[in-house]
């Protein structure tokens, strides 16, 4: 059974740093691209950034472009967002999420991290 | 990075059918397959159609979808109020290197 589970969801102050981590088991996590997702209170979803296999390839969306970066240990089953320079729009829950072939399939989701941004 | 289009709300009555419409353009849908979430109200999201049509395993085939051109349409025949959840559609973005997810469209079963 494919597990996905988010940790590092905290309050923190606007300007402030965050590190969100997601712990992965019952797949190869080796093999499959990874994506974090977004959701504002009260809002839709919102793609954050993506990770190809092998860490090589990382894309973001442009609201969090030069502010996050995405990075995955694949001897540990893990995938982080290093979160930087925080806004008080970055308020949301995140979700840790497994593709399954094109990265638009997101066959998996984790139960999320909720992420404040507050003074 | 809101490209795609949906209406905000859809409703019909019990056993109905209702459509969502996702309007893109020719670097997103117009190039690239279509997804469809269904997201009940404090729960996870979960992946309802994939490939433009394609339904996961467990999945009925209540759910339909369709690509024509620069948009996408997700079908709902014989409705039950447990069909109450908001709806997403999402694709690759070829002109932004990035994932896009429509705005979300919630279904009301009158």
């Amino acid at each position: 059974e494919v597990q996905l589970v988010e940790s590092g969801g905290d309050l923190v102050q606007p300007g402030g740093s965050l590190r969100l981590s997601c712990a992965a088991a019952g797949f190869t996590f080796s093999g499959s691209p990874m994506t974090w997702v977004r959701q504002a209170p009260g809002r839709g979803l919102e793609w954050v950034s993506t990770i190809n296999e092998n860490g090589a390839n990382t894309y973001y969306a442009d609201s969090v472009k030069g502010r996050f970066t995405i990075y995955r240990d694949n001897s540990k089953n893990m995938v982080h967002l290093q979160m930087n320079g925080l806004r008080a729009e970055d308020t949301a829950l995140y979700f840790c999420t497994k593709t399954g072939g094109r990265v638009t399939i997101l066959t998996h989701w984790g139960q999320g991290a909720p992420v404040t941004v507050s003074s | 990075q809101l490209v795609l289009t949906q209406p905000p709300s859809v409703s019909a009555a019990p056993g109905q059918k209702v459509t969502i419409s996702c309007s893109g353009g020719n670097s997103n849908i117009g190039k690239n397959y279509v997804s469809w979430y269904q997201q009940f109200p404090g729960t996870v999201p979960k992946l309802l159609i994939y490939d433009n049509y394609n339904r996961p395993s467990g999945i009925p085939d209540r759910f339909s979808g369709s690509k024509s051109g620069t948009s996408a349409t997700l079908g709902i025949t014989g409705l039950q109020t447990g069909d109450e959840a908001d709806y997403y559609c999402v694709t690759w973005d070829s002109s932004l290197n990035a994932i896009v997810f429509g705005i979300g469209t919630k279904v009301t079963v009158l």
